[in-house]
């Protein structure tokens, strides 16, 4: 069964600051999400990645899927008090099954 | 809005009773998930559903049962509540095929055992 570990698991940070976020496996993915939760509701699907090396941006939010596949990261530039939540990445464990399994989560809170 | 709706949204039981939660979706997606969510651990699968009294099981299963006789409910059973079952439970579902891995949530149902 595949591992998805994420780091670090707590970061708070002064706005205006940048941060980056890891989510490292030992297994390769086919795909990997990131996923934002807030406090008393379910997570939120932030992006999708597909293709080792890709680079997507939404806004100030910047996701790099590692050239393995194995690993992802997530940048944010100019944090917001508005990017406070808790980061986790997801994908399938074991291939073909459609269980998606998430990592440990990054807790971040940005400071006004 | 995703389309689903958790029941109940927070119930306390008491150890030994059992407790059923309920995943309701509008939209007749094939792939439903359970998910339980406790500090430190992010979320744990515990059973999936891929059709009509098709499931399987997750990372967290033992001392859960899940049920789906109707394609728009996935059910979760703890046949005897156990403190360590103290959680939050998401369900989920898939928009897609499944194969993307892009879930949507419900809003959560907390469960407290006594």
């Amino acid at each position: 069964t595949q591992l998805l570990e994420q780091s670090p698991q707590f970061l708070s940070i002064q706005e205006g600051e940048n941060l980056t976020v890891y989510c490292n496996s030992s297994s390769v993915f086919s795909s990997l999400q990131w996923y934002r939760q807030e406090p008393g509701e379910g997570p939120v699907l932030l992006v999708t990645v597909v293709t080792g090396g890709e680079v997507k941006k939404l806004k100030r939010l910047t996701f790099q899927f590692g050239d393995a596949r194995k690993d992802s990261s997530l940048h944010i530039t100019a944090a917001q008090p508005g990017d406070t939540g808790l980061y986790l990445c997801a994908g399938e464990g074991d291939s073909g099954t459609y269980k998606y399994i998430f990592g440990t989560g990054t807790r971040l809170k940005v400071l006004a | 809005d995703a389309g689903i709706t958790q029941s109940p949204r927070h119930k306390v039981t008491e150890t030994g009773t059992p407790v059923t939660l309920r995943c309701h979706q509008t939209e007749n997606h094939r792939y439903m998930y359970w998910y339980r969510q406790d500090p430190g651990h992010g979320l744990r699968l515990i059973h999936y559903s891929y059709g009509v009294k098709d499931t399987d099981k997750g990372e967290v299963s033992d001392g859960y049962s899940v049920s789906r006789s109707k394609t728009e409910d996935f059910l979760l059973t703890l046949e005897s509540a156990t403190s360590s079952q103290t959680s939050v439970y998401f369900c989920a579902i898939s928009r897609t095929s499944g194969g993307d891995g892009e879930l949507f949530f419900g809003e959560g149902s907390r469960l407290t055992v006594l």
